[in-house]
């Protein structure tokens, strides 16, 4: 149980275009989702915290306006990387909780490269 | 603010040998701790937690004990494996459902044959 997926899980893309990586959790319900960023050999960096039906709550320095943030449904969020240039070349990865639990599952990762 | 500090990696192992990788928090109230692994080209996998002081976390012979009084949450395994080689991630989380999570910079274990 507790499964998350994040489709694609590679994208390349040029610089200027804009990307959509799609979070779900297959099995169970999440009122709020994670975005995180994670540079090579490097930590976690949270980006954004994504709530069903209202607006994403953004960390400080994350551009909210770049990396939009929807939280469509119970087992659905999204991040649009708009207009992305080579340093926004990441791995960005997504986390759900089920209700009143407080263990985050994570997706697999999405690898973003911009030319 | 919460912070989670790791010691500097990387770790070379031969297989058998036993693994102690260390982790110390600051935070604020009663946080749950967590390990997470991430193996070569996955996500984070939740590998063991624990939720207050004096707890002890197991899975897959990894065990960690919640240590209030030196905030620590070290991790250990008596007997390590080639399949053990991935990414570990110390992690703080504050009491609440859907409360952020505070990550470690990670330390790669690389355990040759």
């Amino acid at each position: 149980g507790a499964v998350v997926s994040q489709h694609p899980s590679r994208v390349i893309c040029k610089s200027g275009t804009s990307v959509k990586i799609e979070c779900r959790s297959l099995d169970f319900q999440a009122t709020t989702m994670f975005w995180y960023r994670q540079f090579p050999k490097q930590s976690l960096m949270l980006m954004a915290t994504s709530n069903e039906g209202s607006k994403a709550t953004y960390e400080q320095g994350v551009e909210k306006d770049k990396f939009l943030i929807n939280h469509a449904s119970l087992t659905l969020s999204t991040l649009t990387v708009t207009s992305a240039h080579p340093e926004d070349s990441s791995f960005y990865i997504c986390s759900a909780s089920p209700p009143i639990v407080d263990t985050q599952y994570f997706g697999p990762g999405t690898r973003l490269t911009v030319l | 603010g919460n912070s989670v500090t790791q010691m500097e990696g990387p770790v070379t192992l031969s297989e058998e040998a036993f693994l102690t990788i260390n982790c110390t928090y600051t935070a604020t109230g009663y946080p749950s701790l967590f390990w997470y692994v991430q193996y070569p080209g996955e996500g984070l996998q939740l590998l063991l937690k624990a939720t207050k002081a004096d707890d002890k976390g197991s899975n897959k012979g990894f065990e960690a004990t919640y240590r209030k009084e030196t905030t620590s949450f070290h991790l250990e395994k008596g007997s390590v494996q080639v399949s053990d080689s991935a990414v570990y991630f110390c992690a703080l989380q504050n009491t609440g459902a859907n409360s952020k999570l505070t990550f470690g910079k990670g330390i790669t274990l690389s355990v040759r044959p």
